[in-house]
């Protein structure tokens, strides 16, 4: 199992430029999300999905957008980028949504805005 | 709302010195804990999983302990080395999955 991967690792975008953030999981897993770590804040949650079709918004969704079309893949997309949005972006999933399971994170994506 | 806090923010020990980081949540209804440990610029590494249901969980130096009641978790690493250095972060799991962590807590140990 690759486990999660996130791609790109790296990313500079000029403000207002779109882009989307991949994320995929080969471990069938149920639920996937979306967080952002800033210093000092900890991660934050922004999308969510308890499985293909459904997702919802966490703490801190303006400006992204997300869906869910496989089990496998959770793309996020910056639908207009700004300097506000630099950050390091972390997905994770995990088995099943309500159940005790751990959560499983990817590698992360730096996201700089300009 | 479930806040999570951790006391200290940081953190600077001896080598061989125990290690104690706190982790304090507001809201006990919780599906469980978990503590991950971030190197400088990586991704998280989960350490342990604590099930609401449990008290502690071990694995070689590190236990860690939750008092779901009190809203408080421990973690515990048994004679610290320099390769512990590194920022240690909980969350709690509540409704709907989502994870509430932590701001963390960066450990540096000095040889």
């Amino acid at each position: 199992n690759a486990g999660v991967t996130q791609t790109p690792k790296f990313q500079v975008l000029k403000t207002g430029q779109s882009m989307t953030l991949q994320c995929a999981q080969d471990m069938n897993h149920e639920y996937m999300s979306w967080y952002r770590q800033d210093p000092g804040m900890g991660l934050r949650l922004i999308h969510y999905s308890v499985g293909a079709g459904i997702t919802d918004q966490g703490e801190v969704p303006n400006g992204y957008n997300v869906s869910r079309s496989t089990t496998e893949d959770f793309p996020l997309r910056l639908l207009s980028a700004a300097p506000s949005q630099t950050s390091v972006y972390f997905c994770a999933s995990s088995p099943r949504t309500y159940e005790t399971y751990e959560q499983y994170f990817g590698p992360g994506t730096r996201l700089t805005v300009t | 709302k479930q806040e999570v806090t951790q006391i200290p923010a940081a953190l600077s020990v001896p080598e061989g010195e125990n290690l104690v980081l706190n982790c304090s949540f507001t809201d006990s209804a919780i599906y469980n804990l978990q503590w991950f440990r971030q190197d400088p610029g990586k991704g998280l590494t989960s350490l342990l999983l604590i099930q609401s249901s449990q008290r502690e969980q071990t694995s070689g130096r590190l236990n860690a302990s939750l008092d779901k009641s009190s809203g408080r978790s421990t973690l515990y690493i048994a004679a610290s080395q320099p390769g512990d250095s590194a920022t240690y972060l909980c969350a709690v799991k509540g409704s709907w999955g989502k994870l509430q962590f932590g701001a963390g807590t960066q450990v540096v140990v000095t040889p």
